[in-house]
């Protein structure tokens, strides 16, 4: 089955501390890999893409994940966190079929404390 | 640019009354994406359109959901009737290709109408 599950639903951390947030992706799912961020009360915007290339993704704010095939994983980590990083965090990953629709993972609420 | 605009942000209504959102994409963009996303949970998609095209609804409840885009511009989704369980927030998204994940077209998302069902 096609999905994509983000290991956890809360990560409390406080600020200028590191932070990882976990995703994994079942195969059958195409290595297009993304991260969307939906601050209180805005829609999504895209935080960083995996398409293809290096590993290695760097998006905005300062963010950036891995994509490592051998632990089908495209985790999001950033180095330093500050209290506007507070909110919900998406990963999603394309279908394998033709359409390539978004497949999307439950989420993770990020909530950074002073 | 300007993004893509949804209105009304807030609606709250009784159960099998109707309601209609209304999305404007940004100019430009041939793809129209409308989403729930039920609190707790990832988005859904419900229907994508290109142009004036509907591409996939394969999960649009069509008993009680629609979902026009006349003129490949504007588009309106409607309930009718509202059910308890359709409490949520329903996104558009707009993008300028085909929306094919993968072809580094990306998917820009409206703030959002919050429904709320009673």
């Amino acid at each position: 089955a096609q999905s994509v599950t983000q290991l956890d639903s809360q990560v409390p951390v406080f600020e200028e501390a590191p932070v990882e947030l976990r995703c994994n992706y079942s195969s059958s799912v195409s290595v297009y890999l993304f991260w969307y961020v939906q601050y209180p009360n805005q829609g999504l915007q895209l935080l960083l893409k995996y398409l293809s290339g290096s590993t290695l993704v760097k998006g905005i704010n300062g963010f950036e994940a891995e994509f490592n095939k051998s632990q089908t994983s495209f985790h999001l980590r950033k180095p330093s966190v500050h209290i506007s990083d507070t909110a919900e965090y998406f990963c999603a990953g394309a279908n394998a079929g033709n359409n390539r629709k978004l497949i999307w993972g439950l989420g993770t609420s990020l909530a950074v404390n002073p | 640019e300007a993004g893509v605009a949804q209105s009304p942000r807030y609606k709250i209504i009784e159960k099998r009354q109707s309601v209609a959102f209304w999305c404007n994409p940004i100019s430009g963009h041939a793809t129209l994406y409308w989403y729930q996303q039920i609190l707790g949970q990832g988005p859904k998609l419900l229907i994508q359109f290109q142009n004036n095209g509907v591409v996939d609804d394969s999960q649009l409840p069509k008993d009680r959901f629609s979902a026009e885009r006349l003129k490949g511009v504007d588009s309106t989704l409607k309930i009718q009737p509202a059910k308890l369980e359709d409490s949520a927030v329903y996104l558009c998204a707009s993008s300028f290709g085909s929306g094919l994940a993968g072809f580094d077209d990306e998917q820009y998302f409206g703030p959002g109408t919050r429904l709320t069902v009673t």
